[in-house]
């Protein structure tokens, strides 16, 4: 099965861009989804299908996944950018999801 | 637009049953699959299981003998047990909805309820 793997934390300055990644052998060939939580909150899903944004995303988050990593990117990250972001993936019959990385907008 | 909200037992004791339900607004719990997750203090997320609107479900084996899911049609709900509860299963717990797609090999959590935390202590 899969064990995701996430830096535990992230530090961007403002207006600067933030990679957070997720790895795993081979998860290019899968479809990850990106949660954000905000402290107290609960997670708001940012990125489905590797790519793609739900209605209400800004436009500066994007994803990716190719070879042993799947990434989240914030573009011009700004303060209420500040969260924890999960990555999620389904396997088989369970729903994996990574340790979750801190993001700091210094 | 579906929005979910949820409540429960917030503290437990050791072997007692964990109960919690979630109300399903602006849309129908027979349209679409649902599912639990939880989130230890200062951890990341866990998912419990999921019923699918067929009220078929299946379990994060970690749990398996000690959970069940059920929808109620008539009450627009879903719910969650968890017996036996210990220390360990103190977390913030969510239901969310499940978005499921190429002939279910992709699943996916779009909308969320505010989370309840259960405290399992003597």
């Amino acid at each position: 099965s899969f064990e995701l793997s996430q830096p535990l934390s992230v530090s961007v300055a403002l207006g600067q861009t933030a990679t957070i990644t997720c790895g795993a052998s081979r998860i290019g060939n899968g479809f990850v989804h990106w949660y954000q939580q905000k402290p107290g909150q609960a997670p708001v899903l940012v990125i489905y299908r590797n790519v793609n944004r739900p209605s209400g995303i800004p436009e500066r988050f994007s994803g990716s996944n190719s070879g042993n990593t799947a990434t989240l990117t914030i573009s011009g990250a700004q303060p209420g950018d500040e969260a924890d972001y999960h990555c999620q993936l389904w396997d088989r019959t369970t729903a994996v999801f990574g340790p979750g990385t801190q993001v700091t907008v210094l | 637009q579906v929005q979910l909200h949820q409540w429960g037992a917030g503290l437990l004791k050791p072997s007692e049953t964990l109960s919690l339900t979630c109300d399903v607004s602006g849309g129908s719990v027979s349209d679409d699959d649902w599912t639990w997750i939880r989130q230890p203090p200062g951890k990341g997320l866990e998912w419990i299981g999921e019923i699918s609107r067929g009220a078929s479900a299946f379990y994060n084996p970690s749990f398996r003998g000690r959970v069940s899911t059920s929808v109620d049609t008539s009450k627009n709900q879903f719910s969650l047990r968890m017996s036996f509860v210990t220390a360990a299963d103190t977390a913030m717990y969510y239901c969310a909805r499940v978005i499921t797609s190429y002939g279910l090999i992709i699943k996916y959590f779009d909308t969320w309820g505010q989370g309840a935390l259960v405290t399992v202590s003597s």
